[in-house]
């Protein structure tokens, strides 16, 4: 069974302090790993999918990074507006059901000023 | 502005009543799902559509029950709920099966 352990649970940091979420998981054959953002009262937002071993994303202050265990999501110096629960979520690559996403529990982000 | 419309955002409603919560995406995808999001929970898919035609029944209680009538539309028809299903309902849709899913903003449900 596929599972998805995203740690911290709660993270607050300084505007300006760098710091990293961890999604470490267990699939089948890793088909695509999906980072996603939610703000309170909305749905979660895309942000990245890294597909194999080695592969970065950036956008804007955010970094996702991938290995075969785990993936980080590194913030660059954030901002109070990047406060958020960030979701990390796993496809498989093999079997009947390849398009389902298993998801993590998330990490609450808050950036104070 | 989300590419994935819900409504309505909340709804409250008795073990008793039916109603129905609807989705609406407007970007050309062919792929739809229903997901469930509790408090300190991961999100649990529901239901699949793809090409209008459901891959996908997640062990659902037949107390919900889903619809899709073409690829822009897709319903969550609500009958008989336990106060358990108290949730957001969340509703997303992919250009293919297996490609980064969009999400709507949800539904707020609360079952008195």
């Amino acid at each position: 069974e596929d599972q998805v352990t995203q740690s911290p649970e709660a993270l607050r940091l300084q505007e300006g302090e760098s710091s990293s979420l961890n999604c470490s998981y267990t699939v089948s054959g890793l088909r695509g790993l999906f980072w996603y953002r939610q703000d309170p009262g909305k749905g979660p937002e895309f942000l990245f999918t890294l597909y194999s071993a080695g592969e970065e994303k950036e956008k804007e202050r955010l970094k996702a990074t991938l290995t075969k265990k785990e993936s980080f999501l590194h913030i660059t110096a954030p901002k109070p507006e990047d406060s958020a629960t960030y979701l990390c979520a796993v496809q498989a690559l093999s079997g009947g059901s390849n398009y389902k996403l298993t998801f993590g529990k998330g990490t609450l982000l808050t950036v104070n000023p | 502005e989300t590419g994935v419309t819900q409504t309505p955002r909340h709804l409250v409603m008795g073990m008793t009543n039916k109603k129905s919560l609807k989705c609406e995406q407007h970007l050309g995808h062919n792929a739809m799902y229903w997901y469930k999001q509790s408090a300190k929970k991961p999100l649990e898919l529901m239901f699949v559509y793809s090409l209008e035609e459901r891959v996908e029944n997640n062990s659902v209680p037949s107390r919900f029950s889903p619809e899709c009538p073409n690829s822009s539309h897709l319903f969550l028809h609500l009958h008989t709920l336990q106060p358990e299903d108290s949730a957001l309902y969340l509703c997303a849709s992919s250009d293919r099966i297996n490609q980064p899913q969009h999400f709507g903003d949800g539904t707020r449900l609360s079952i008195l």
